[in-house]
């Protein structure tokens, strides 16, 4: 089936230093990757849909000078945190539909540890 | 105003009987739900889908129920297995724009399964 391979699946950084997560799409192209933000006991939250060749569109509340999202191709979207503080500590999934609408592959998540 | 709703935050269920997870949504034009499976520190599986237009959809030992006049959808797991403790989201799509559809989750459950 098809996957989605997204790195690093965890990272430690230091307050105010900036840390890029990556996804790609295997073996299908994903014109569209959904990144999402799981807080400690709390439903996934979608941060933003990000567009091959276009801007990301970012939902409500959520800072797209902080959190910077680039869809470079058909199989490559990223999302770089900025000037991380500890709040930004939290598990970040990024999605792409393949076989709509029916289903969404996820990556395996990244747990950003900001200290 | 969160648009579907997993009141139960976790149920725990003898190993070999049925669990049932249980949804509510309030959006009426939602297309698609989907059950999707998460363990710690990794991103959540697709577990089953059922359309709007559908009442059942049966796959292995997950059955998925939805109830449109109550606007209430049901995953049933028969018989439970050790591995099946997880914490398990419900999420419903709309359409936004051609083949672009957005994912709404619940809060998800913790499904225990006591051996």
């Amino acid at each position: 089936g098809a996957v989605v391979s997204q790195h690093p699946s965890r990272v430690i950084c230091k307050s105010g230093t900036s840390v890029k997560i990556e996804c790609r799409s295997l073996d299908f192209q994903a014109t569209t990757m959904f990144w999402y933000r799981q807080f400690p006991k709390q439903s996934l939250m979608l941060m933003a849909t990000s567009n091959e060749g276009s801007k990301a569109t970012y939902e409500q509340g959520v800072e797209k000078d902080k959190f910077l999202i680039n869809h470079a191709s058909l199989t490559l979207s990223t999302l770089t945190v900025t000037s991380a503080h500890p709040e930004d500590s939290s598990f970040y999934i990024c999605s792409a539909p393949d076989r709509v609408p029916d289903g969404y592959t996820f990556g395996s998540g990244t747990r950003l540890t900001v200290v | 105003d969160q648009q579907v709703k997993q009141n139960s935050p976790s149920l725990s269920v003898q190993e070999g009987r049925i669990s049932i997870l249980n949804c509510d949504y309030t959006n009426s034009m939602f297309d698609y739900f989907l059950w999707y499976k998460k363990y710690p520190a990794e991103g959540p599986t697709f577990l089953i889908s059922i359309s709007s237009i559908k009442d059942k959809n049966e796959d292995g030992r997950f059955t998925v129920f939805l109830n449109k006049s109550a606007k209430h959808l049901s995953l049933h797991i028969v018989p439970s297995q050790p591995g099946d403790s997880a914490v398990y989201f419900c999420a419903a799509t709309f359409v936004l724009m051609d083949s672009n559809y957005q994912l709404i989750w619940g809060a998800g459950t913790k499904l225990i399964i006591k051996p």
